[in-house]
């Protein structure tokens, strides 16, 4: 898996939007980027995956840059809920998902 | 979504007896599960790669006598602990990996088992 950079944390207001960055700047072709969140004393949280197109979903949109070395995860309107720890991972398709230390993002009210 | 449990979400045991860990999809076909260990303000570590019907794949520094994994069926995982001593204690997760039209594999991870050994 290529190695991602996230800052170790974020606050934002809540209901507004939170966009927590990643960097991936040795990612292959054919790496996707996952985005999961965890929650204290809870499993991981999928949120939404990319390879080069922009996605979006309920959850969240994910911005992904045209040269693939950065994205951004955009939770439109955060709520004290959205406080956990969120993990960028990008990995192959057929390989396991490296955890790294991930963003905290607290949601403040 | 693809829903994972785990069973059970917690457990106390005395050291030196054995912990069975299950971890069942229950609305998809899992072909490989994984097993990871998540100590205190730490990440998520992988511990192994779970296929359904052949030997779990132990990443480095677990051991396979210790951890003892069975992936019988293609919805059931399970993680023996054997003769388990303090430093076992942790906060175990599994998650299976669903195959996907787009042809990415996302994973889907179960709540987590919360072991304690006294």
């Amino acid at each position: 898996d290529a190695k991602t950079t996230q800052p170790p944390s974020m606050d934002c207001a809540e209901g507004r939007a939170a966009n927590l960055p990643c960097n991936h700047s040795t990612i292959s072709g054919n790496e996707y980027v996952y985005w999961y969140r965890q929650i204290h004393s809870q499993g991981p949280q999928y949120i939404i995956h990319g390879l080069k197109n922009n996605e979006t979903n309920e959850m969240a949109s994910l911005i992904i840059t045209e040269d693939r070395k950065s994205s951004t995860l955009i939770l439109p309107h955060a709520t004290l809920r959205d406080t956990a720890v969120y993990y960028c991972i990008a990995s192959g398709s057929a390989r396991q998902l490296t955890f790294g230390s991930g963003t905290q993002l607290t949601v403040l009210p | 979504g693809a829903v994972v449990s785990q069973h059970p979400s917690w457990v106390i045991c005395k050291s030196g007896t054995s912990v069975k860990i299950e971890c069942r999809s229950l609305d998809f076909q899992a072909t490989t599960m994984f097993w990871y260990r998540q100590f205190p303000k730490q990440s998520l570590m992988l511990m192994a790669t779970s296929n359904e019907g052949s030997k779990a794949t132990y990443e480095q520094g677990v051991e396979k006598d210790k951890f003892l994994i069975n992936h019988a069926s293609l919805t059931l995982s399970t993680l023996t602990v054997t003769s388990a001593h303090p430093e076992d204690s942790s906060f175990y997760i599994c998650s299976a990996r669903a195959s996907g039209t787009s042809g990415a594999n996302e994973q889907f991870f179960g709540p987590g088992t919360r072991l304690t050994v006294l």
